[in-house]
This record gives C-alpha cells, structure tokens and sequence, in this order.
C-alpha cells in the first residue's frame, strides 16, 4: 500500500522567506510519481511540481523546487522568496504502478505567509 | 493546457433527493477520470474511478449505489449522489489525466462541487 505523510498541519513564514514543506512517502512499487498540488481557499488543486522516482535531478519549476531525497524517502518542496499569494493548503501526493493513475494524497499543511 | 471544468460549484438540496455533478475535459480527451470526496480541513479521498465505455471502479467502503458515475464520453463523466442526505455534504472534486506526451504524469483537477444536503 502507498502512503503519504505531511506531518506539519500548519506552516507561518515572513514574506519574501524560503519555506520547506515536509513530506515523506511509504511505497512497494518500483517505480512512482511524486506530486505537489496547491489548495487555496477556492477549493481548486492547482498542480504545483512532479518528480519521478527514476528522475536523476530534482525538479524545478520556479520558484518550487522538490529535494528529492530517495533513500529517506522524502520529497520535500520548497518555495524560495514566499509571496502572500503562497498562502494556502498544500498537498503532497503519489502514484505508483499498481495503482494505475490514482493519486494518493498526504493530509495537507496549511501555508500561511505574513507580511 | 489541460483543462477541466466541473459544474454545479455549490449546490444546495433537500435530503432524500439526488444530485448530479458534471466533470468535462474541455480540450483534451480523457479516457479515465477520478472523483475525489473531501471533507473540511481534510484530504482528499479518491471515491473512484471513472472508466470511458466501462463501470466506474470503486474505492473500499464506497457505496455504488449511493455515488452513481456515468462516463458516457471521452469528455464527460458524472457522479449522481442519489437520495443525497446530511452526511454526504462534502467537497466532490473531479480529476482527469491528459494522455501521452509531457503531461501524461500530471492530474488536472476540476474547481470542486459543494454539496450541501439540508
């Protein structure tokens, strides 16, 4: 069974600071995807940043990064220079072989910017 | 890019009647689209899966009855919440994959229905 876990409810960062959610993952499959959405308040996932296990660099897109850390099994995002329009839920996800297209999703962390 | 729209935003009902949601790929073909259930301040739920041609493919403890899905084409699929009650007030939220090509990884996610059920 996959599993995804995003262990900060709750995030508060200066504008214009980096900021790094956590997220760790649990897998079988030998091959999967890895996946950053955006939630704000309107409800609408917004498709952040994906990184493929077999991927050799970490992905960017940005001002998102995701350090890939595959041995810890880890794909934390990062946003560099934090803006207050950052401020929503974000989601980690994955998707593995076995589970065809589905997503599997982390419980969230609610990303508060402050001016 | 991929788009898709999912309608009604919010819908308010009375309980004992049904709902309908519409989920549409706007400029891609979907052969396969998820709905998702999410309750306040939670994740996200995959429901199940929406198969063109076929049955939808449900997750454990989901009632097949309760949430009917309907993917009649490439470009639509719907979920009837059928004698819809309080409890099932929640978030519906619909994904498509765009097949092939540099986006053939990435979910698209519709706005999201709430469902209020008085």
């Amino acid at each position: 069974a996959q599993k995804i876990t995003q262990t900060q409810p709750g995030m508060f960062v200066q504008e214009k600071e980096a900021v790094t959610l956590d997220c760790t993952y649990d897998t079988s499959d030998p091959s999967y995807g890895l996946f950053w959405y955006k939630q704000p308040s309107s409800g609408e996932m917004i498709f952040l940043i994906y990184q493929g296990s077999y991927d050799q660099q970490n992905a960017t897109e940005g001002r998102y990064s995701l350090n890939f850390q595959k041995a810890r099994k880890s794909a934390n995002l990062v946003i560099s220079a934090s803006q207050l329009g950052d401020s929503a839920m974000y989601f980690c996800a994955m998707r593995g072989v076995q589970g065809a297209q589905k997503l599997v999703f982390g419980q969230g962390t609610r990303l508060t910017i402050n001016p | 890019g991929a788009v898709v729209s999912q309608h009604p935003s919010r819908v308010i009902c009375k309980s004992g009647t049904s709902v309908k949601i519409e989920c549409r790929s706007l400029d891609f073909q979907a052969t396969t689209m998820f709905w998702y259930r999410q309750f306040p301040k939670q994740s996200l739920m995959l429901m199940a899966t929406s198969n063109e041609g076929s049955k939808a493919t449900y997750e454990q403890g989901v009632e097949k009855d309760k949430f009917l899905i309907n993917h009649a084409s490439l470009t639509l699929s719907t979920l009837t919440v059928t004698s819809a009650h309080p409890e099932d007030s929640s978030f519906y939220i619909c994904s498509a994959r765009r097949g092939g090509g540099r986006g053939a990884n990435v979910l698209t996610f519709g706005a999201g229905s709430r469902l209020t059920v008085l």
